[in-house]
């Protein structure tokens, strides 16, 4: 059965400093990863996700994730963090024959100090 | 319409009763996705229709949880004696094809049962 761990429940970093958020997934095959937004009240916003090729890909909103097999990871990364990223980040894996049914995270809470 | 819409955005219903979810999917998407969100969960899926069908009901809690896509577009979740575990925040994403496309969501219903 797949999953998704998020090591980090809550983490807080200062207007302009980098931010990475950790995300570590199990699944037999080749995995569909996926990393959300949530901002409170909002529905599910996709940051970025990675189907094959480069195992570094763009997202929007300056974000940037790292695919790394031998680790089971997919860490997300943004170099400067701005006060509007305060929000809740979930990373999700799926099926390559069904990518829209996915296994999330429990979620990573992210403050941004002034 | 331009974005995945779900009706209403906020339920609130007593232990037992009868409640239904509606979701209208973005025009010309095949694949409809339910997703359950606990406070302080990711999503979870519950099921995915491939048109008129339920391609996958796997996610389903119990025989209290139904849906349904009749003509392919709209889906209506339908929950019977409804109880205090049952509230939550019930997604509903759906893509152009399934498979490898990408899930577009709503912005959920927050279901209230006291």
């Amino acid at each position: 059965a797949q999953s998704v761990t998020q090591p980090d429940i809550h983490i807080t970093v200062s207007e302009g400093a980098s931010l990475e958020l950790r995300c570590n997934y199990s699944y037999g095959a080749t995995p569909y990863l996926f990393w959300y937004v949530q901002s409170p009240g909002q529905g599910l916003q996709l940051l970025l996700k990675y189907f094959s090729g480069d195992t570094l890909v763009q997202g929007i909103k300056g974000f940037e994730a790292e695919f790394k097999r031998s680790q089971s990871s997919f860490n997300l990364r943004k170099p400067s963090v701005h006060w509007s990223d305060a929000a809740e980040y979930f990373c999700a894996v799926g099926a390559e024959t069904n990518a829209g049914k996915s296994t999330f995270g429990d979620g990573t809470t992210l403050t941004v100090k002034p | 319409g331009a974005g995945v819409s779900q009706t209403p955005s906020n339920k609130v219903t007593e232990k037992g009763k009868y409640v239904e979810l509606r979701c209208d999917p973005i025009s010309g998407h095949t694949a409809l996705y339910w997703y359950r969100q606990s406070l302080g969960q990711g999503p979870e899926f519950l099921i995915y229709f491939q048109g008129t069908g339920a391609a996958d009901d796997s996610g389903l809690p119990n025989d209290r949880f139904f849906a349904v896509r009749p003509e392919g577009s709209v889906s209506t979740l339908k929950i019977q004696r409804t109880e205090r575990g049952d509230s939550a925040v019930y997604l509903c994403a759906s893509s152009l094809i399934g498979g490898a496309g990408e899930a577009f969501f709503g912005q959920g219903t927050r279901l209230t049962v006291v």
